[in-house]
Order: C-alpha cells, then sequence, then structure tokens
C-alpha cells in the first residue's frame, strides 16, 4: 500500500522558514519514473504546484516562487523535504505531498496518490 | 507560463450528465488529468493522460479533448459526485505544471 504522510509546524512567524517532511512508503524514490511532487492549497482556494523531485535527482520548481523554495530527498529515510523561506501570511496554506510515477501515468506527470495535508498557518 | 481556465461552478440534478471543462494553451502539448476534492479531503485522480480511468474509478467519469480544451464528463451524476474538481496539465517533465482554478459541481 502506498501512503505518503506531511509533517511540519502548523504555525509559522513571517519570515521565518518553513520546513517540511513527506514521508512515504510501499515505493520507492530510487526507481526509475518515481517523482514526488509538494502543492499547496489555501484556504477556500485551488491547488498550486510547488516543487518535484525526480529518482534521477532532477528538481524542478514553479517558476514564481524559485529563489524561495527548495526541495530534496533522503531515499535511504524515504522522505522528501520541501523548505520555503521568508514566509508570509500569504503563504497560508494546506501543504500536500504527491507522488508520480511516470511509468503507470504514462509519461503524464499526473499524481496518483496524494497525502492527507500538512496545514501551515503563517502569523505573528 | 501557462494558465488553465475552469467554469467555476457546474450544477446538475442526479442522473444527468455532468461536463467541466479546461482549456489553456498547454493543453496543446500536455496531458491533463482530472482532481475530485471533496470538502476537508485530499484531492482523488480521475482521469488522468487525458482519458484514462485509474483503477477503482466509477465508469461514469471520462475525459475527451478537442484541441487546447479537455472535458470530464460524469454520466449519471450521483450525490456523492458532488465536490470540486481540478484540471492539470504536466509531462514527463516537471518544467510547466499547471492546476486549473477549479469547478465546483452541485448535485
Amino acid at each position: 500500500q502506498v501512503t505518503l504522510r506531511e509533517s511540519g509546524p502548523a504555525l509559522v512567524r513571517p519570515t521565518q522558514t518553513l520546513r517540511l517532511t513527506c514521508t512515504f512508503s510501499g515505493f520507492s524514490l530510487s526507481i526509475s519514473g518515481m517523482c514526488v511532487s509538494w502543492i499547496r492549497q489555501p484556504p477556500g482556494k485551488a491547488l498550486e504546484w510547488l516543487a518535484r523531485i525526480d529518482w534521477d535527482d532532477d528538481v524542478y520548481y514553479k517558476t514564481s516562487l524559485r529563489r524561495r523554495i527548495s526541495i530534496s530527498k533522503d531515499t535511504a529515510k524515504n522522505q522528501v523535504v520541501l523548505t520555503m523561506t521568508n514566509m508570509d501570511p500569504a503563504d497560508t496554506a494546506t501543504y500536500y505531498c504527491a507522488r508520480t510515477w511516470l511509468i503507470s501515468a504514462g509519461g503524464s506527470g499526473a499524481f496518483d496518490i496524494w497525502g492527507q495535508g500538512a496545514k501551515v498557518t503563517v502569523s505573528s | 507560463s501557462y494558465e488553465l481556465t475552469q467554469t467555476p461552478s457546474v450544477s446538475v440534478s442526479p442522473g444527468q450528465t455532468a461536463r467541466i471543462t479546461c482549456s489553456g494553451g498547454a493543453l496543446a502539448t500536455q496531458s491533463a488529468s482530472w482532481y475530485q476534492q471533496k470538502p476537508g479531503q485530499a484531492p482523488v485522480v480521475v482521469i488522468y493522460k487525458d482519458n484514462e480511468r485509474p483503477s477503482g474509478i466509477p465508469e461514469r467519469f471520462s475525459g475527451s479533448i478537442s484541441g487546447t480544451t479537455v472535458t470530464l464528463t460524469i454520466s449519471g451524476v450521483q450525490a456523492e459526485d458532488e465536490a470540486d474538481y481540478y484540471c492539470h496539465s504536466g509531462d514527463s517533465t516537471g518544467s510547466s505544471v499547471t492546476f486549473g482554478g477549479g469547478t465546483k459541481l452541485t448535485v
């Protein structure tokens, strides 16, 4: 069974750095075609893709956030970490990690398994 | 960057057919997928690669594409289908990943 679970602080002060961890099971990020993305959703608003890391260490970022976010993986621990600097109240959202397996998705990049999300509030 | 445009809301009666559209230039070169999100829950993929249905998703969900517009069709809508639906465009690279603004389906 494939599962992902996000963890991290529920409250962050403005200007601080957010560090979220996605711990997954049921697959390995060393397998060809495996990818993990971070996606967020502000309250009452749409989904917004943030970043992706692939089995071969390729990384991709939302262009407008490139200077603030970083994604990394620890294959041995089955974890993917998102770091976002200079947090602002506008970054208040539920943050999801989600898996893509390019082989099963026919190369479409679709997200087949999602975590339950981590709610992050940015407030002083 | 590309944008995907969805109609904000669609309302249908049980048993009718619901059609939710998503338009954008990215769809000319990238595949679309659709996600269902119920209140307080994580999204679930219902269609990927334009018209493929994952295992476990009811057959009443189908996808189609015409030019740069993709359509999610739900035939014989049931009350449990009431949710927000998001389209997404992407490909094997992560160089251009976009979500639509979402469509609220009311049954």
